[in-house]
């Protein structure tokens, strides 16, 4: 099955500075690579999401690239503000109404 | 968006009884919705596959006689955790797919503490 590898485990930045997590995936039939943020107590929001025939997403503040030869995918966060703070999730799967691989998460500490 | 609730938001239980927790779509129809359970500081574990209209399907290792799942109609499906013991205590998430089209993707509820005393 599919394993997601996701990096680093925690991320701490200063406010402004850009944020940059890693995710890995094992199988190469998986084509959709969603990131969630998850705020402590509620459930996870989606902020961005990718699809294998493209090789980066970008909206505002957030991108997504991917790289589906190494089989890699990235979150970047741009000008990071206390609001960004939270953990952060990847997700691999063989389409988006299909079951969801998480990665591990990564818990983003923006200070002031 | 697309809007998935869940009820309660958090419940107490004694150990031995069951609880039930209800997910529901409320503004789209979802033939299919996602179990997941969370223990601190973890990831998201699937649990289940909720099929609607036929039996859920079970990930490994996931006791499909204590978490029950029905999947009644197009925008609700429950899980009903039986006899709970306090290793069961967890957060638990669900979420269906929908969007149509482009916009495809999985929508999750805000999810349901359990703690088993």
């Amino acid at each position: 099955g599919e394993n997601v590898e996701q990096h680093p485990s925690t991320l701490s930045v200063q406010e402004g500075d850009s944020a940059v997590i890693k995710c890995t995936y094992s199988d190469s039939a998986s084509n959709y690579f969603p990131w969630y943020k998850q705020e402590l107590g509620k459930g996870p929001q989606l902020i961005i999401d990718i699809r294998s025939n493209v090789g980066e997403k970008k909206d505002q503040r957030i991108a997504v690239t991917l790289n589906k030869t190494a089989k890699h995918f990235s979150l970047h966060i741009t000008e990071t503000q206390p609001e960004d703070s939270a953990v952060y999730f990847c997700a691999a799967s063989t389409d988006s109404w299909g079951k969801l691989q998480f990665g591990a998460g990564t818990q983003v500490v923006v200070t002031p | 968006g697309a809007v998935v609730s869940q009820h309660p938001s958090r419940v107490i239980c004694k150990s031995g009884t069951s609880v039930k927790i209800e997910c529901r779509s409320l503004d789209f129809q979802a033939t299919t919705m996602f179990w997941y359970r969370q223990f601190p500081k973890q990831s998201l574990m699937l649990m289940a596959t909720s099929n609607e209209g036929s039996k859920a399907t079970y990930e490994q290792g996931v006791e499909k006689d204590k978490f029950l799942i029905n999947h009644a109609s197009l925008t609700l499906s429950t899980l009903t955790v039986t006899s709970a013991h306090p290793e069961d205590s967890s957060f638990y998430i669900c979420s269906a797919p929908g969007g149509g089209g482009a916009s495809d993707t999985q929508y999750f509820g805000p999810g349901t503490r359990l703690t088993v005393l």
